[in-house]
């Protein structure tokens, strides 16, 4: 059964170091998504991606921020200058247009932040 | 902006029913969709909602009344496999979940 990778499964870096975590969508899937979950808190929605472009983005997703589909397989999220406050597990998902509230979520990247 | 609201958290025992309410406010409302979480891993997609009435998936089932603003997971038979955490979840046109806060349902022997 195909499945959404992410690597790493944890990540620790330092205050104001930059981050990429990667994703591998399921591959005939066309839209994609980063989702974040802070320890005990609910699913956080950051950015949904389609066509190569943001397609919707939360007030979280600020300048910090950004995504990119560099080749035809993978899906990236960049922290460019993590805070303490981005510590939490990063979760990409990627779904079909219809129905793309069934979407397939990877098993995370926990991002620790000191 | 969207907002969810369910139970925090449920306990049963083995073979019972649990109801998971929730209601939202929201705009641009498309359908109400369920997803489950077992210890902070994957969340999974159980269930979803587009129109209103029930829709029936095994031992899961999940309604939706949109003049009510209110859905909910219905989980018959439980098993000690169900203990995890169920999400609700609104979609809207902008290709997006806004997810509840969950409730944590504890199924005991």
């Amino acid at each position: 059964e195909p499945e959404v990778t992410q690597t790493p499964s944890h990540q620790v870096t330092q205050m104001g170091q930059e981050v990429i975590l990667r994703c591998v969508p399921i591959s005939n899937h066309l839209y994609f998504y980063w989702y974040r979950q802070i320890l005990g808190q609910k699913v956080e929605f950051l950015v949904s991606f389609y066509n190569n472009e943001i397609s919707e983005k939360s007030e979280i997703f600020d300048d910090q921020f950004s995504v990119e589909r560099p080749d035809g397989s993978n899906f990236t999220l960049k922290i460019r200058s993590t805070k303490l406050e981005d510590s939490a597990m990063y979760f990409c998902a990627s779904s079909d247009p219809e129905p793309y509230h069934e979407q397939y979520f990877g098993p995370g990247t926990r991002l620790t932040v000191t | 902006g969207q907002s969810l609201e369910q139970p925090s958290e449920v306990t049963a025992v083995e073979g019972a029913i649990v109801q998971i309410n929730c209601t939202y406010q929201t705009s641009g409302f498309y359908g109400l969709s369920w997803y489950q979480q077992h210890d902070g891993g994957a969340p999974t997609f159980l269930s979803y909602n587009g129109l209103d009435g029930l829709e029936e998936t095994g031992r899961f089932s999940s309604f939706l009344s949109r003049s009510d603003s209110y859905g909910y997971l219905l989980l018959q038979e439980l098993q000690m496999k169900d203990s995890a955490s169920y999400f609700c979840a609104v979609s809207d046109q902008n290709y997006k979940l806004s997810f509840g806060a969950g409730t944590t349902v504890t199924v005991r022997a």
